[in-house]
């Protein structure tokens, strides 16, 4: 079945620390893929998308994704993490372009000073 | 200031008191999508629209209903709302020229069906 899988649903980071959210979809093209972010209360925010061309895709707050074909992966980096930061994460497809997104299950960012 | 509104934010009900949940735009969008939020499961689609009085269903449409009358609104309607219907709801549109139109998000409505 076609799926988006967020592996980890909790990740802990200090402030100041790079981080790493991992994203991988089954699909059997490529995806228009999307980073998106929600804070405490908050609807979702578009962090950054990649629809073909250059891999590493440049988003708003200083995140960056870099899409990996052989592993159908869409990891979401940030060099230095922030304490505003702290929040959900959401993968999310969308395989025919046409605006239906499937999401993955989200991972929760917590910051520690 | 371009948004997504949707009301009431919060809302208790009983099971079987019919119940909408508002969503307007401002941006003059094609495209509208509601959406549920459970823990665990992410976001699921409930309903979507292309335009006005063109409407479709997305993934977990059981329960509910929508109409697109006007292109700024797109109500997301429950007949005989149940427990299992608790949830976060967000609304959400865009231009809806393809994935070149990202979608923006109303700040959603929590939903408890005793």
């Amino acid at each position: 079945a076609q799926s988006v899988t967020q592996p980890d649903i909790h990740i802990t980071v200090s402030e100041g620390a790079s981080l790493e959210l991992r994203c991988n979809y089954s699909y059997g093209a490529t995806p228009y893929l999307f980073w998106y972010v929600q804070s405490p209360g908050q609807g979702l925010q578009l962090l950054l998308k990649y629809f073909s061309g250059d891999t590493l895709v440049q988003g708003i707050k200083g995140f960056e994704a870099e899409f990996k074909r052989s592993q159908s992966s869409f990891n979401l980096r940030k060099p230095s993490v922030h304490w505003s930061d702290a929040a959900e994460y959401f993968c999310a497809v969308d395989i025919f372009g046409n605006e239906k997104l499937t999401f993955g299950t989200g991972t929760r960012l917590t910051i520690i000073p | 200031e371009a948004q997504v509104t949707q009301n009431p934010r919060y809302l208790i009900t009983v099971t079987g008191k019919k119940l909408t949940v508002t969503c307007s735009q401002n941006m003059n969008h094609e495209y509208m999508s509601w959406y549920r939020q459970d823990p665990g499961l992410g976001l699921r689609q409930i309903y979507y629209s292309m335009n006005v009085e063109v409407t479709d269903k997305g993934d977990v449409p059981e329960g509910y209903k929508v109409s697109r009358k006007e292109k700024r609104n797109f109500p997301l309607i429950l007949e005989s709302p149940s427990p299992n219907q608790t949830s976060l709801y967000f609304c959400a549109s865009s231009f809806g020229q393809g994935a070149d139109s990202p979608l923006h998000f109303g700040n959603g409505t929590r939903l408890t069906v005793t």
